[in-house]
C-alpha cells in the first residue's frame, strides 16, 4: 500500500462548481497534511495545510481532515479555470520527511 | 522574505557526462533544504536533505551526491548520469519556526539525459 493515495484524475468539474479532492494514508503516526498546486512544467506551490481534525478553510479553498479514517480531502468553491492544475496531497510522519502523492489532475472546465 | 534560487531551468545532458545543480536561499539562516526528483507520470521522491552545513541525508541509493558548502547553498551532483537520471529537479526549504508550513520550492530544474 501506498503511503499517501490519490486518484490521478482527470477530475472535470464545470467552472462555478465545487471541485473535490481526496487523499488517503497509511502512517496513523502522521502530523501534519499539506496540499499543493502544481502548474504544468511548474514546481508545487502550498495552498493549504491542517494539523487537527475538522475543516480549515481559507478563501475558495477548504482542507478537511479525519484521523480516524486516515483520510484528507480538499474542497474548491466557484472553480475556475485558472485552478486547473494537478493537486499534490503531502504528509509529514517522521522527522524531516514529507511524502507526497502523485496528484489529481483537475480540469475546471468553462 | 525569502526566496530560493534554482538553476539552470533546463539541461540536456549525454550519458556518462556530470552534473552540478545549485540551489541557494535568501532571507533565512540555518534553513533545512530538501532535494526532490519528479519523474513524469510520477510523485515527488525525496532524495536528499540538510540540517546544517557538510550535514547530508541521503534517502535513495543512486548515482547521484549532494553537498551543502555554505549555510545556504545546497547542490547537487553526479559523476556519471544516466538515461534514469532524467527528471524534474526541484529544490526546497522549510522554515522551522514551531508550526509546520511545509516545503517552499524552487522553480525546478528540467534534466533530459540524452
Amino acid at each position: 500500500q501506498k503511503e499517501v493515495e490519490q486518484n490521478s484524475g482527470p477530475l472535470s468539474v464545470p467552472e462555478g462548481a465545487i471541485a473535490s479532492l481526496n487523499c488517503t494514508y497509511s502512517d496513523r503516526g502522521s502530523q501534519s497534511f499539506f496540499w499543493y498546486r502544481q502548474y504544468s512544467g511548474k514546481s508545487p506551490e502550498l495552498i493549504m495545510f491542517i494539523y487537527s481534525n475538522g475543516d480549515k478553510e481559507d478563501g475558495r479553498f477548504t482542507a478537511q481532515l479525519n484521523k480516524a479514517s486516515q483520510y484528507v480531502s480538499l474542497l474548491i468553491r466557484d472553480s475556475q479555470p485558472s485552478d486547473s492544475a494537478t493537486y499534490l496531497c503531502a504528509l509529514r510522519g517522521g522527522y524531516q520527511k514529507v511524502t507526497f502523492g502523485t496528484g489529481t489532475k483537475l480540469q475546471v472546465i468553462p | 522574505s525569502q526566496t530560493i534560487h534554482q538553476w539552470p531551468a533546463t539541461l540536456v545532458q549525454p550519458v556518462g557526462s556530470p552534473l552540478s545543480l545549485e540551489c541557494t536561499v535568501e532571507g533565512t539562516s540555518n534553513p533545512n533544504l530538501y532535494w526532490y526528483r519528479q519523474a513524469a507520470g510520477r510523485g515527488l521522491q525525496l532524495l536528499f536533505y540538510s540540517v546544517g552545513i557538510g550535514q547530508i541525508s541521503s534517502e535513495v541509493p543512486q548515482n547521484l551526491s549532494a553537498s551543502r558548502p555554505q549555510d545556504r547553498q545546497f547542490i547537487l551532483s553526479s559523476k556519471k548520469l544516466l538515461l534514469s537520471d532524467s527528471g524534474f529537479y526541484l529544490c526546497a526549504w522549510r522554515e522551522d519556526r514551531g508550526l509546520d508550513y511545509g516545503y517552499t520550492f524552487g522553480s525546478g530544474t528540467r534534466l533530459t539525459v540524452v
